[in-house]
């Protein structure tokens, strides 16, 4: 029963850049949401998304960032013209319900390194 | 909104010892969802135990046990005998129950270190 992947692992962009991040939920799991942690911060939500539809994303800078999660394939966070500030972990976590006691299954994470 | 205050940035516990970690948070809801959270340096968030408001009596897992005291909003994990591997940052977390707002809201970590 594989967790939740997220690819790559580790990922160097250069100012100006674009960075696509990817994350397979646990089987079964329609819930996903994407966090971001800074350096020597805690993690922050960015967006909730369920199957082709994005529920909430307070969290999400309104520039240069989207999310998306098709009927068909891994969720990805979309980070366009990246900037130095971009840099920091990104995690994935999914879930088989949204609401009630069900836990939220995270993804070892996306280093990202905006150089 | 919910906010999540971890005081201590970095701990210290002998090994084999007992060490507690704080956390306060702040809402205006009544029933919602509070969570510890390990993070090693793989980075790997690891769920370390769950305490519904609801319920009164303090969560236990193993050697990790809560201090939850509702009406002041302090949310404190206990690790008895600790062990080396207990080192890492610890995050604590808040869920609202219900199908809106399901993100989780964390503090900003304390990180533990363990002595042998």
């Amino acid at each position: 029963n594989a967790g939740v992947m997220q690819n790559p692992r580790h990922l160097v962009r250069r100012r100006g850049q674009e960075a696509r991040l990817r994350c397979s939920p646990m089987k079964g799991h329609s819930h996903v949401y994407w966090y971001r942690q800074l350096p020597e911060e805690g993690l922050k939500f960015m967006v909730y998304l369920q199957k082709e539809n994005i529920i909430d994303e307070s969290g999400m800078p309104k520039e240069r960032f989207s999310a998306e999660f098709p009927k068909e394939g891994p969720s990805i966070l979309r980070i366009q013209q990246v900037v130095r500030g971009d840099s920091a972990a990104y995690f994935c976590a999914s879930s088989l319900q949204a609401a009630g006691p069900y836990e939220q299954y995270f993804g070892p994470g996306t280093r990202l390194t905006v150089t | 909104a919910q906010t999540v205050t971890q005081s201590q940035p970095e701990m210290s516990v002998q090994e084999a010892e007992t060490v507690t970690l704080s956390c306060t948070y702040d809402t205006s809801e009544s029933d919602y969802y509070l969570f510890w959270y390990k993070q090693p340096p793989s980075r790997q968030m690891i769920l370390v135990i769950r305490q519904e408001a609801y319920k009164q009596q303090n969560a236990t897992e193993n050697r990790f046990s809560v201090n939850f005291q509702k009406a002041a909003k302090s949310f404190s994990l206990k690790i008895s005998d600790s062990q080396l591997g207990d080192a890492a940052m610890y995050f604590c977390a808040y869920r609202r129950i219900g199908n809106a707002g399901n993100m989780l809201t964390f503090g900003g970590g304390t990180r533990l270190m363990v002595k042998p």
